[in-house]
């Protein structure tokens, strides 16, 4: 069974700081999602990736398949940015797909 | 171009009367999910179809629960009879279809279910 793993649980931080989010995961995968909710409920979906780092705007996402660790990293972080942020893998068999509890994060101006 | 549609957006019942949440995919998308989301227990997959067939339903917690997708354009999540503990919000979302769990889903605004 694929254990997903998030932290830290809640985030508050100062407009500009630089945000870190981490995920682990524990057994082998084929692809990492990062997600957004907001908080009005929505979901949109940031990042699929499978190796390496992907870049939009101020986010960057980075996976270490070796390590079974990825990390979401915000710029110059905003208020709009506050949400949760939730990861979530397929297992390597591209079977059922298990998510984080998700990273509360809360941007002050 | 329009987004996931779900419907309705909320939804207030009393224990034991049936409830059916509707979806309707992203033109051109061929599969479907179905979320639900609790405080307790997250984000969780109940089904997956893929080209209108369930690949996936593990997830479905009990028999009260079932899903249909009975075209490209359309799937309902029915519960019968509903329960307290049913009460979430429930999520569909669609991708292209063409890698099952490795592409990007798009997500509907869900409905959130309330059972007295």
């Amino acid at each position: 069974k694929n254990e997903v793993e998030q932290s830290p649980q809640n985030l508050t931080a100062q407009e500009g700081e630089f945000i870190t989010i981490n995920c682990s995961y524990s057994v082998g995968i084929s692809a990492l999602h990062w997600l957004q909710q907001h908080p009005g409920g929505g979901i949109v979906s940031l990042f699929m990736l499978s190796s390496g780092k992907k870049k939009h705007g101020r986010l960057i996402a980075t996976i270490n398949i070796q390590e079974k660790h990825s990390s979401l990293h915000i710029t110059a972080s905003h208020p709009r940015d506050s949400a949760v942020y939730i990861c979530a893998t397929p297992n390597f068999g591209n079977e059922k797909l298990t998510f984080g509890t998700g990273t509360r994060l809360t941007i002050i101006p | 171009d329009a987004g996931v549609i779900q419907s309705p957006r909320h939804e207030v019942t009393e224990m034991g009367q049936e409830v059916t949440l509707r979806c309707k995919p992203i033109s051109g998308h061929n599969s479907l999910f179905w979320y639900r989301q609790t405080m307790m227990r997250g984000l969780e997959l109940l089904i997956y179809f893929n080209n209108n067939v369930p690949i996936d339903d593990s997830g479905m917690p009990e028999d009260r629960f079932s899903a249909k997708m009975p075209n490209a354009s359309f799937s309902t999540l029915k519960i019968q009879p509903s329960e307290p503990r049913d009460s979430a919000v429930y999520f569909c979302a669609s991708s292209l279809g063409t890698g099952g769990y490795q592409e990007t889903q798009y997500f509907g605004p869900g409905t959130r279910l309330l059972v007295l």
